[in-house]
């Protein structure tokens, strides 16, 4: 167990729909990170918060949006879904160093 | 940002067969240089890392070797057992930095009984 939480476990939604994500970070770390992994696909980095606020951004597209509260917790918007949207979706928490990531169990997101 | 390629995609193994998967990258500055195990169904897990100071780091069955000046680091797995079978990635990185963070591609371990 990585002390890093994600809910919800998996997600079943249609086409053009609205999701949100969560993500509940290790005790005491202040980075949160969300990646997607598409089938046979490697981790794609989306987008790091620091202390509630934007510290780098990847291949993170429009539709999506996250933000990190003043408790830490994270979440991952995703609008306008399409079928291709459907991934594993993965947080992970790091220390102040920003060294080792921890993740999460990941939330299994799909799209019909 | 950093370019990471990572060999082999896939790999199989007789069990207590040793593994290697080796892991190159682009970044000059990268100095911290951790290994992930994804086993089917879970998030990625660090098994060991290294940082640029250091060019070798053993714990028990697993280690990985630095090799700076070529820029790649490879992951050892000696006497594989079938619990050993999952997706390994590489991420190189500087330490403390905000950019981009980029991790291998992976590669598939499946350890044969």
């Amino acid at each position: 167990d990585s002390g890093v939480t994600q809910t919800p476990k998996h997600l079943i939604t249609a086409t053009g729909q609205r999701v949100t994500l969560r993500c509940s970070p290790r005790s005491g770390d202040l980075s949160v990170y969300w990646y997607q992994q598409s089938l046979d696909q490697g981790l794609q980095f989306l987008i790091q918060y620091y202390n509630g606020e934007e510290r780098a951004k990847g291949n993170i597209l429009e539709r999506f949006s996250a933000q990190q509260f003043p408790d830490l917790h994270s979440e991952l918007n995703l609008s306008s879904l399409e079928l291709g949207d459907s991934a594993l979706y993965f947080c992970a928490s790091s220390g102040d160093s920003q060294e080792t990531q921890y993740f999460g169990p990941g939330t299994r997101l799909l799209v019909l | 940002g950093e370019n990471v390629e990572q060999h082999p995609s896939t790999l199989s193994v007789q069990e207590g067969d040793s593994a290697v998967i080796k892991c190159t990258y682009s970044d000059s500055a990268s100095n911290y240089f951790p290994w992930y195990k994804q086993e089917l169904g879970k998030g990625p897990q660090l098994i060991i890392d290294i940082r640029s100071n250091v060019g070798e780091k053993k714990d028990q069955r697993i280690a990985v070797t630095l090799n700076k000046t070529a820029k790649h680091f490879s992951l050892h797995i000696t006497e594989t057992q079938p619990e050993d079978s999952a997706v390994y990635f590489c991420a190189p990185r500087r330490a403390g930095s905000a950019r981009q963070l980029t991790f291998g591609s992976g590669t598939q371990l499946t350890v044969l009984p």
